[in-house]
Parts: C-alpha cells; sequence; structure tokens
C-alpha cells in the first residue's frame, strides 16, 4: 500500500544528544513537510520541502535540521540545540491536485522524549 | 492564508449528524477551505475541501455560505470512531503555498 512510513513510533533522547527521525514516502510525492506537536495545541511546520535537494525553514526550525537527498526520503534531525525536544512530530507529503489544490498525507507520528 | 475561528469541543450522540462550524471571515477568493481530523495519537486524516459549491463525499459533506465567511462540516451518521480533533484551514490554491495554520481545533467527542 502507498503512504507515509515515520519511523521509530517512540524515540527518547539524552541530554546533548542529536536523535534523527525517519520519514519515507511511496506515493511520488514532491512536497515533504515537518510539522510539530505540543499537548493540547495545533500543528507548527519545522521545516518543508518540495524538491529534491531544497527545503526551506518553517515558523519554529532552530534546532533542527533536514536533507532531502531522495524524492522519497526526508528525514529531521533534533539537535542538542533544540532545548525543548519533547513532542509528537508529524512528517506529511503533498500532491498538487488539479486546479493547484494541494492535499496533505500524514504518516502515524513520532513521539519524541527526553530521558 | 486566513486564519479560522471553531469552537473548541462539541458532542453528538452516535447515529446523529454532527455539524461542525467554522469561521473564517478572512478568507479570500482564490483560498480553499480544507476540513482534516485528528484521532488521538495518529497523523491527521484529509476528509474534504470546498472552494464555494457544498461538497460532499464517503465521508462527510461540507457547506459554504455563500459570503465564503464560514463553513460546516457535517458528519451524517456520527459513529464513536468519529471522535476526533477536527481541523478547519483556509489556504491559496497556488502551488508554494505551503504552510497550513491548524489552530487547536474542534474535539469532537461521540457519545453511545
Amino acid at each position: 500500500d502507498g503512504g507515509i512510513t515515520q519511523s521509530p513510533k517512540y524515540l527518547f533522547r539524552k541530554e546533548g544528544q542529536n536523535v534523527t527521525l525517519s520519514c519515507e514516502q511511496n506515493l511520488n510525492h514532491d512536497a515533504m513537510y515537518w510539522y510539530r506537536q505540543d499537548p493540547g495545541q495545533g500543528l507548527r511546520l519545522i521545516y518543508y520541502s518540495q524538491i529534491v535537494n531544497d527545503f526551506q525553514k518553517g515558523d519554529i526550525a532552530e534546532g533542527y535540521s533536514v536533507s532531502r537527498e531522495k524524492k522519497e526520503s526526508f528525514p529531521l534531525t533534533v539537535t542538542s540545540a533544540q532545548k525543548n525536544p519533547t513532542a509528537f512530530y508529524l512528517c506529511a507529503s503533498s500532491i498538487v491536485g488539479s486546479r493547484g489544490r494541494e492535499k496533505l498525507f500524514f504518516g502515524s507520528g513520532t513521539q519524541l522524549s527526553v530521558l | 492564508d486566513a486564519k479560522t475561528t471553531q469552537p473548541p469541543s462539541m458532542d453528538c450522540a452516535e447515529g446523529r449528524a454532527a455539524n461542525l462550524p467554522c469561521n473564517h471571515s478572512t478568507i479570500s477568493g482564490n483560498e480553499y477551505v480544507y476540513w482534516y481530523r485528528q484521532i488521538h495519537s495518529q497523523g491527521p486524516q484529509y476528509i474534504i475541501h470546498g472552494l464555494k459549491n457544498n461538497e460532499t463525499n464517503e465521508m462527510a459533506s461540507l457547506i459554504i455560505t455563500e459570503d465564503r465567511k464560514s463553513s460546516t462540516l457535517i458528519l451524517p451518521h456520527a459513529t464513536l470512531r468519529d471522535t476526533a480533533v477536527y481541523y478547519c484551514i483556509v489556504r491559496g490554491g497556488q502551488t508554494g503555498a505551503n504552510n497550513l495554520f491548524f489552530g487547536t481545533g474542534t474535539r469532537l467527542t461521540v457519545i453511545p
């Protein structure tokens, strides 16, 4: 089945450690996104990429980094510079439909916690 | 992208229609209304979207007022599995309008 796969589902980070969250899609979508969600809150955009080897900062990019070496993959690294990393992280991809409409498809998320 | 206003929570009896309102008074002419829902600890799921005409699919109906300043998502026969947070979003129809503002949505609880 086509879809977006995020792994791991749960991840724990030690102080000062970088961790990488995986996001893979087999939907042949050009655009991919990373969102952060805190309890009871909406989604905030961290980074997005519209094409391979290109990505743009979202609203809360500080302390995060991404790469887009392949169309299918958009990993997110949470660096030690991110002082409050505990959150639910969601990856999404999108297709541009007819007349420029754009629907997002989401993965099932990764819950990151600090030890 | 225009911001939206939704009630924080609603209840609905199982089997009845759930009507979820959304205000988007600053919507511009080329912005679509999208609805997504998020079941606890999962990624949001696309439900439906529209520009100015009412829309219906297998999941729901979307009613947009003539002035496009508000809309209503209708789940015709709510089930317990429809309990979720529902997000109303408006965004431009052109490629490049990448940021969807999800807000806090409406938490719908379907009661047995």
